[in-house]
């Protein structure tokens, strides 16, 4: 069984400051991995995703994250923070079982970025 | 290009009803995924449609079904509605060539309220 861990609810950061989510993941086998954003009232839009080759995965609206096999983890992160990043942050990890793939999603870390 | 959109919107049904949601996917995919996210927390994958099928289910129980139609197109009915199946729904559509890679984009999603 697949799992994905956010530990942190909430992330408060300044503007202009950088920003980490963190996220931990567990799953057999090679773990394809994607990041998420939600805004309020609004469905997942795409961030990112680690399928294979380089540890660090840039993205949209200036996101990146660091893929690391031996701690399992998978942060995401942004150099400069802007407030309008504020929302909410999902971690998920896809397995292949049989012929489908389904996504395991964490349970979102909420940003906060304040002037 | 079009992406996933779902209806409708938002739906108020009451306790023992049935109800049944639609979703399209994005243009050129063929794979039709559904999720339930309740209130503060992440998505819960319920199935994975594609060629008409139901590919792989989530932990939900056969109140849950769905269809998928020669156009991609797909509907999630739930039957029997019970208080704590109020959530967001988001339907989810990918290329199933290249399962292991491909991303899945997201709709706005359906509010179901239950009463």
């Amino acid at each position: 069984a697949q799992s994905v861990a956010q530990p942190e609810d909430q992330v408060n950061v300044a503007e202009g400051n950088p920003l980490t989510v963190k996220c931990t993941y567990s799953v057999s086998g090679n773990p394809y991995l994607f990041w998420y954003v939600q805004y309020p009232n609004r469905g997942l839009q795409f961030l990112l995703k680690y399928i294979t080759g380089d540890n660090l995965v840039k993205g949209s609206y200036g996101f990146e994250a660091e893929f690391n096999k031996s701690q399992t983890s998978f942060h995401l992160k942004k150099p400069s923070a802007l407030v309008s990043d504020s929302a909410l942050y999902f971690c998920a990890v896809r397995a292949l079982t049989g012929t489908a793939s389904k996504l395991t999603f964490g349970t979102g870390t909420r940003l906060q970025v304040t002037l | 290009d079009a992406g996933v959109t779902q209806s409708p919107t938002h739906l108020i049904k009451t306790r023992g009803q049935q109800v049944t949601l639609r979703c399209s996917p994005k243009s050129g995919h063929d794979t039709v995924s559904w999720y339930q996210q309740a209130l503060g927390q992440g998505p819960q994958f319920i199935f994975q449609y594609y060629e008409e099928e139901e590919r792989q289910r989530g932990n939900f129980p056969d109140r849950f079904s769905g269809h998928q139609f020669p156009n991609y197109s797909s509907e999630l009915n739930v039957n029997a509605l019970l208080l704590g199946d109020s959530a967001l729904y988001l339907c989810a559509s990918s290329l199933r060539r290249n399962s292991a890679y491909e991303t899945q984009y997201f709709g706005p999603g359906t509010r179901l309220l239950v009463l």
